[in-house]
């Protein structure tokens, strides 16, 4: 069973470039999410959907877009990266907004 | 700003000894969950621990929960080099929609 498929595993964008994480689960769960993992600062929510047409902002949003246009895929996209935006993403999914996630291992982005 | 908070920060045990991790939120919540994650891995659902509940086991892991602090707390009995990783408190607010936000984290390394 496949889960939650990020990609890519790894990519090195220059500063100012556009860049779309791809998540797609096959789980058929209603919920999904975009965290981001900093060293010392845990995983911080960007955004999630609690079901496929809905999209939420969570702690961190600004300078991150998200579609949900149907249950499996939800991208995230960064119009213009800056460095700051350097972190490991991970894409999670829950069968209903209150229940357990299940992660995608991350995708490590680096912004020159 | 960060709903939970892990203490310690790190944590250095012997096989064959307990560790014991805690978790403080601020708001009221409908559940919280505490997950592990391996270096370089996607996070993975140890246990999820109801608003309504006191105490919850699942094989060596033990977690308890005390509303009126706001806290909460995992142990680990009889340690095994294998259970080396970070682990997160994460919760879910008592509010329809919300996602799960996650702890700093605590790292434990278990010394063979």
């Amino acid at each position: 069973t496949a889960g939650i498929t990020q990609a890519p595993t790894s990519q090195i964008l220059a500063a100012g470039r556009s860049m779309t994480l791809r998540c797609t689960q096959d789980m058929r769960h209603n919920a999904m999410y975009w965290y981001r993992q900093d060293l010392g600062l845990g995983l911080r929510l960007i955004h999630y959907s609690n079901t496929a047409g809905t999209t939420g902002k969570g702690e961190v949003p600004d300078g991150y877009s998200v579609s949900r246009a149907n249950t499996d895929d939800f991208p995230l996209t960064l119009a213009s990266a800056v460095p700051s935006q350097t972190s490991v993403y991970f894409c999670a999914s829950s069968p209903e907004s209150t229940g357990e996630l299940f992660f995608g291992e991350g995708s490590r982005l680096t912004v020159l | 700003s960060q709903q939970g908070e892990e203490d310690p920060q790190a944590l250095s045990i012997q096989e064959g000894e307990n560790a014991t991790m805690n978790c403080s939120y601020k708001t009221s919540i409908n559940n919280l969950q505490w997950y592990r994650q391996n270096s370089g891995r996607g996070l993975v659902h140890l246990i999820l621990i109801r608003s309504n509940e006191r105490e919850k086991h699942s094989g060596r892991l033990r977690v308890t929960l005390d509303t009126s602090k706001k806290s909460s707390s995992l142990l680990i009995t009889a340690s095994r080099a294998a259970d080396t990783a970070s682990y997160f408190c994460a919760t879910r607010r008592n509010q329809a929609g919300t996602a799960l936000i996650f702890g700093k984290g605590t790292t434990l390394s278990v010394s063979s």
